[in-house]
């Protein structure tokens, strides 16, 4: 079946503008996740949807990142005033979130280029 | 969350076990060890996990220590689009954990 989708691929956009990116999970995951990967590092959490429990939000870097996920669907990440430290990659996972050992399947990630 | 360590880079002959090795020292019962890849330009594929035995899967083996205190991944016969960043984390598996921490990996580059 189809996998995690994500789209734009590609954003440029300039300093202090918003940007919204898009996470399809995959049908029928409970449990959704952003992270951020910044050029040449690790993972970075972000946040987290599991069901209809309220997220956790504790890896948003500030009050300019928010994430919104209505139902167990799509799930949308905006960055508001957007700085040139927000450039990296934005990557969405879901799992099936039955179980804490379930496995989190990635999408192709978002590159965001702030000028 | 336990921290691992691995290589910053390895190279391997195309055609020949690619052995990927892990430190994770301060591992605790209760974690699990987990291995991803992150081929260039694309997001992080789930490729195996375990707890102590070894595991085996389509893709790769996770061999465990006894002491649990390192792991090698091993892809048995590496193909050029092996080439990656393979990623091991070390994880309680439990509700109100579920995020992941990757750190740099290891750059594998599988050699004609």
């Amino acid at each position: 079946g189809a996998g995690v989708s994500q789209s734009p691929s590609n954003k440029v956009t300039e300093k202090g503008k918003d940007v919204e990116l898009r996470c399809d999970p995959i049908s029928g995951h409970t449990a959704l996740y952003w992270y951020r990967q910044r050029l040449g590092q690790g993972l970075e959490f972000l946040i987290y949807f599991q069901g209809n429990s309220a997220p956790d939000k504790s890896g948003l870097p500030s009050d300019r990142f928010s994430a919104e996920r209505t139902g167990e669907s799509v799930s949308t990440l905006t960055i508001q005033r957007t700085q040139q430290e927000d450039s990296a990659v934005y990557l969405c996972a879901s799992s099936q979130g039955l179980a804490p050992i379930d496995t989190q399947y990635f999408g192709p990630g978002t590159r965001l280029t702030v000028l | 969350d336990a921290k691992t360590t691995q290589p910053p880079s390895m190279d391997c002959a195309e055609g020949r076990a690619a052995n990927l090795p892990c430190n994770h020292s301060t591992i605790s019962g209760n974690e699990y060890v987990y291995w991803y890849r992150q081929i260039h330009s694309q997001g992080p594929q789930y490729i195996i996990h375990g707890l102590k035995n070894n595991e085996t899967n389509e893709m790769a083996s996770l061999i465990i220590t006894e002491d649990r205190k390192s792991s090698t991944l091993i892809l048995p016969h590496a193909t050029l689009r092996d080439t990656a960043v393979y990623y091991c984390i070390v994880r309680v598996v439990s509700f109100g954990n579920e995020k992941l921490t990757f750190g740099t990996g290891t750059r594998l580059t599988i050699i004609p």
